[in-house]
Order: structure tokens, then C-alpha cells, then sequence
């Protein structure tokens, strides 16, 4: 079973472009995070919600819109795609209160390559 | 917000060598500190983390410490193997909006040659 699911894993898109990116996590967790991989290899957070709520929402571009219709799925929108948004995006939950709070169970990531 | 600084970015060691990774933060209220590996192509996932009423914490060849004053806390790895070969990361957990948001290094990519 996995744990936290991200579809697609890999996506190949033109510039100017509208994609989505999935997330559903099976693990009961209360957040869900998704965060930004560079070729350089840094985790930068991008929003963070919590019971449906955002709690984050990090710099950036307002074509970047996530949607978390319930606990168990955060999607993320991003409109009029900049070869600047090819990235890895990585899903990811935890549970704020038990266990270890802030452990985060990462999603294998969305390749996301704009042409 | 947090901000975490970690060093080396590259480590490059032979078998059987020890690694030491760095990493210091700036907020005082931090109170969990995780350590994330990623293979390449894969997902960072944890392997050990440090709670801050904790100095010291060890999982067989690896270990952490934590140096609250300092704000500052270090992962080890001692008898390093090549499956040991990845990019490692730290990150600071505090508490924000009702949640935990933990704030990443930069990671250290660390090459075991045989």
C-alpha cells in the first residue's frame, strides 16, 4: 500500500501551459505539504495545510494554487507554466500530534520538465 | 521564520571512513530535528531524528547530537559504505499554525567511494 501517492510522476509540458499535480495520502495524517526539489537539490516548502486549512503559503507566484478538498488530498494548479517551474514537486504529510510531529512522509515526486 | 544553514554541500570519503554533516538553525523555539536521506531518484525519507530535551541519540552506525545553546546539531555515520551515498538533509521543526513546519538545509551530498 503506498502511503502518499503523487500522479503524474513525470509530466512534459509546454510553456504557457495549465497542469495539475495529485496528492492523497491512506496515512490518517492531519497536514499535507507540498515542496519544491530545484536541480540543485533544495527542499523549499511551498504551502502547508492543516484539517483542510492552509497554514503556509510560502513565497510564491500567484499561478501556484493549491486545493485540499478534504484531509486526504492536497492538489496542486499551476497556470501559464515558466520554464523556471521545471522542477521535482514532492507531496508530503505528518500528523501534528502523535508520534514524531513534523516526521513527513514524502510522495516519490512529479517530475514537472516545461519546454 | 527559520532559516537553517548545513554544510559540507559535498562530502567525499572512502569505506570505512567516518562523515560528519552540520547544519545550525535560528529559531529558538525549533524543537525536532529530523534527518532526511534521498537517494538519487528517490524520496527523502527519515532516518533519525532528535528531540530537543535530547543531546544525544544514536541508531547503530549513525548518530545525532543537538546543541541547543549553540543552536546548532550534527549527523554521523561511522564504517561509511557506499550504499551510504546520497544527498542528506537536516531540517528544524517548530510549531506554526497548528502544525509542525520543518525548514530544510540544503543538503549534503555525500559520495562513499569503495
Amino acid at each position: 500500500d503506498t502511503a502518499v501517492s503523487q500522479t503524474p510522476k513525470y509530466l512534459v509540458t509546454q510553456m504557457g501551459n495549465d497542469k495539475s499535480i495529485k496528492c492523497e495520502q491512506n496515512l490518517g495524517h492531519d497536514t499535507m505539504y507540498w515542496y519544491k526539489q530545484d536541480s540543485k537539490k533544495f527542499l523549499k516548502i511551498m504551502f502547508s495545510y492543516n484539517n483542510k486549512e492552509l497554514i503556509i503559503n510560502e513565497t510564491v507566484p500567484n499561478r501556484f494554487s493549491p486545493k485540499s478538498p478534504d484531509k486526504a488530498h492536497l492538489n496542486l494548479h499551476i497556470n501559464s507554466l515558466e520554464l523556471g517551474d521545471s522542477a521535482v514537486y514532492f507531496c508530503a504529510s505528518s500528523q501534528s500530534d502523535r508520534g514524531r510531529p513534523g516526521e513527513l512522509f514524502f510522495g516519490e515526486g512529479s517530475r514537472l520538465t516545461v519546454l | 521564520g527559520e532559516n537553517v544553514e548545513q554544510h559540507p554541500s559535498t562530502l567525499s570519503v572512502q569505506e570505512g571512513d567516518s562523515a560528519v554533516i552540520k547544519c545550525t538553525y535560528s529559531d529558538s523555539a525549533s524543537n525536532y530535528f529530523p534527518w532526511y536521506k534521498q537517494e538519487l531518484g528517490k524520496r527523502p525519507q527519515l532516518i533519525i531524528d532528535i528531540r530537543s530535551n535530547v543531546g544525544e541519540k544514536k541508531d547503530q552506525r549513525i548518530a545525532v547530537t543537538l546543541n541547543k545553546t549553540a543552536k546548532h546539531f550534527s549527523l554521523h555515520i561511522t564504517e561509511t559504505q557506499p550504499e551510504d551515498s546520497a544527498v542528506y538533509f537536516c531540517a528544524a521543526t517548530g510549531r506554526g499554525g497548528g502544525s509542525y513546519i520543518p525548514t530544510f538545509g540544503r543538503g549534503t551530498s555525500l559520495i562513499v567511494h569503495p
